[in-house]
């Protein structure tokens, strides 16, 4: 089973700077790499899929990149509304499995 | 408006059965491209996938607790049925549900039941 392992755990960073988050699979994902945004007490909200395409409706300030294993959210200036815990998410091929990482908090600084 | 709604017992006792139910609402279960999955969220942790039924009743379900799950859907009335077996304080948390596309991405999500396992 692929593990996925995030980092760092938590980043501490203020509103306007650049935000890079890594997400690294114990084997190849292919660019079966999802990233999801969840604040306090609100559902996961899903920002990209397939490692780089944006989900409907998600600002263009996040973007994805990545193939294989080792896999980059990027946001390229923080709105105070971005300080959250995201994740990443995995798929198998067949049968579809989904594995989530441990999450990076982004914390104002 | 593509909405998915979880529904199911706040608390639940030690080595009992935890039924929830999934009502999805702006798109059909028989859509050849859509499916929906349940995902769980201990208090203060990670996301955990739990299980997934596609449009032609196919399954697939965490390897590390298949045997305590089964899913199922039933069209006629929008729901997808989870159910554990053999709950134990550990499966405490916040339980969604959410649908896949056709990227096999879950692109909306429930706002989530709360179960707490306690005797």
């Amino acid at each position: 089973e692929v593990v996925l392992t995030q980092s760092p755990a938590t980043l501490s960073l203020s509103p306007g700077e650049r935000a890079t988050l890594s997400c690294r699979a114990s084997q190849s994902v292919s660019s079966y790499l999802a990233w999801y945004q969840q604040k306090p007490g609100q559902a996961p909200r899903l920002l990209i899929y397939d490692a780089s395409n944006r989900a409907t409706g998600i600002p263009a300030r996040f973007s994805g990149s990545g193939s294989g294993t080792d896999f980059t959210l990027t946001i390229s200036s923080l709105e105070p509304e971005d300080f959250a815990v995201y994740y990443c998410q995995q798929r198998s091929n067949w049968p579809p499995r989904w594995t989530f990482g441990q999450g990076t908090k982004v914390e104002i600084k | 408006q593509v909405t998915l709604k979880e529904s199911g017992p706040v608390l639940v006792k030690p080595t009992g059965t935890l039924m929830l139910t999934c009502t999805v609402s702006g798109f059909s279960l028989n859509n050849a491209k859509m499916g929906v999955s349940w995902i769980r969220q201990p208090p203060g942790k990670a996301l955990e996938w739990l299980a997934h039924i596609f449009s032609n009743d196919e399954k697939s379900y965490s390897s590390s607790l298949k045997s305590r799950l089964t899913i199922s859907k039933d069209t006629s009335i929008s729901q997808v049925v989870l159910t554990m077996t053999n709950m134990d304080p550990v499966d405490t948390g916040t339980y969604y549900c959410a649908r896949i596309n056709p990227y096999y991405s879950m692109d909306v999500w429930g706002i989530g039941t709360t179960v707490t396992v306690s005797s």
